[in-house]
């Protein structure tokens, strides 16, 4: 069983990049079975997929969030990491990675972190 | 354009049956979709995938009073014989593999009343 855990800081001032990590356990990041996905609620709002990556290096994004995002993954270390670039207070959220099976199902999820942009 | 359509809001007696609707939009009527849960102040787990054609997929542990069905465009989860903790919030998600584009519904708030 896939499992998820975020990490990051908890606040980022505005202009800057927000950097999150995503380790995975019980299953490795290179099998190919899997899009390694960002997603992020803002407060009280609903879902907005950020972007994954796949197949080691392909990434794809939402439209809305494509100038800024990067997302990498390291597989010595078995993680996969978000970089959002030029953040204001609007990218604050709880940030969430998960796994996307490669017929499009979302079947497992971190807990999330909260990452505020504040200065 | 690949969009999920919610009713905001829903409600149910405690012990009956509600059924949510997500619909798909023009085009895309036999993409399958996944049911999340998210509970007050938690994280979102996933439920189940539903097909065009009806069938569903539950994740591990998900209770029996959950299920899944379709019609066209239409995908539904029905609780049959609702508790209390399935107060929650419940979005569906679906996929254009073509095009590498995840979409969430706008989510539907359930009050057990």
């Amino acid at each position: 069983q896939v499992e998820l855990q975020e990490s990051g800081p908890g606040l980022v001032r505005p202009s800057q990049t927000l950097p999150l990590t995503c380790t995975v356990s019980g299953g490795s990041i290179s099998s190919g079975a899997y899009y390694w996905s960002w997603i992020r609620q803002q407060p009280g709002k609903g879902l907005e997929w950020i972007g994954y990556i796949y197949d080691s290096a392909s990434t794809a994004f939402n439209p809305s969030l494509k100038s800024r995002a990067t997302i990498s993954m390291d597989t010595s270390r078995n993680h996969f990491s978000l970089k959002l670039r030029s953040v204001t207070a609007a990218d604050t959220a709880v940030y969430y990675c998960a796994a996307i099976t490669i017929f499009g199902v979302l079947t497992n999820w971190g807990r999330g972190t909260l990452v505020a942009v504040s200065s | 354009q690949l969009v999920l359509t919610q009713s905001p809001s829903a409600s149910a007696s405690l012990g009956a049956s509600v059924k949510l609707t997500c619909t798909l939009s023009s085009g895309h009527k036999n993409n399958a979709i996944t049911w999340h849960q998210q509970q007050p102040e938690k994280g979102p787990r996933h439920l189940m995938k539903v097909n065009s054609d009806g069938s569903h997929f539950k994740g591990d542990g998900i209770p029996d009073r959950f299920s899944g069905s379709s019609s066209g465009p239409e995908r539904y989860l029905t609780i049959s014989g609702v508790q209390s903790e399935d107060e929650a919030d419940y979005y569906c998600q679906t996929w254009a593999p073509g095009i590498h584009v995840v979409v969430f519904g706008g989510g539907t708030k359930l009050t057990v009343l």
